[in-house]
């Protein structure tokens, strides 16, 4: 069975520009959550999605946005890119929203230069 | 952002050691604390989760003590390997999933 998978696997960016994110979930589950690990530390919660619904959303200023599509796949938008947004953009999924077992993807490395 | 706290940031063990990752919580709200693996250029692999109505979990050389009162978990691996040289994360969740900071491991043959 597939595993989440993300694209691209790899991006660069300037500064100011903006950039899209995927995800595609485990086949059956309906949540999904995005998170941004930055080398040498753990993964920061951003956002959980259910049923195209936004669940959870970490301290991430608003030029970060997601949305969810009735296939389950998921987006992750950032807007006006800065140098602090360099970063690995994993994405999990769930069964459900909320205490469940995630599993993740291998992200997106995002870099700006 | 951080409310898991994870120790130690590093730790070098033998082959057939028995590493020990340790990990407190602050928020008597979480209610599932997962530990996941993993290696570079990789996401993070579920390797086991316990919630906190049961004070030890074990899956094969895995296991989990956790303990309540102290809002304290930790990880410990059996018969350590070379190829469970990795960083390893606790995470602790809510309606959020919050991680520590990591453990790499070195396992040396």
């Amino acid at each position: 069975d597939a595993g989440v998978t993300q694209s691209p696997t790899h991006l660069i960016k300037t500064r100011g520009q903006q950039v899209t994110l995927r995800c595609s979930p485990i086949s059956g589950h309906k949540s999904v959550s995005w998170y941004q690990q930055v080398l040498g530390q753990g993964p920061q919660f951003i956002f959980q999605y259910y049923e195209k619904e936004e669940r959870g959303r970490g301290n991430f200023p608003d030029r970060f946005s997601a949305r969810q599509f009735p296939n389950y796949s998921s987006e992750l938008n950032v807007n006006a890119l800065l140098l602090g947004d360099s970063a690995l953009y994993l994405c999990a999924s769930s069964l459900e929203a909320g205490n469940q077992p995630q599993h993740f993807g291998d992200g997106t490395r995002l870099s700006i230069l | 952002q951080q409310q898991v706290k994870q120790s130690p940031q590093s730790l070098i063990v033998q082959k057939g050691g028995i590493p020990i990752i340790n990990c407190a919580y602050e928020n008597t709200a979480f209610d599932y604390f997962p530990w996941y693996q993993q290696f570079p250029g990789k996401g993070p692999a579920l390797l086991i989760a316990i919630r906190p109505d049961v004070s030890e979990k074990k899956e094969g050389r895995f296991t989990i003590s956790f303990n309540k009162s102290a809002k304290q978990f930790s990880l410990h691996i059996m018969d350590s390997q070379p190829g469970d040289s990795a960083t390893y994360f606790c995470a602790a969740s809510g309606y959020d999933m919050r991680f520590g900071a990591g453990t790499r491991l070195t396992v040396k043959p």
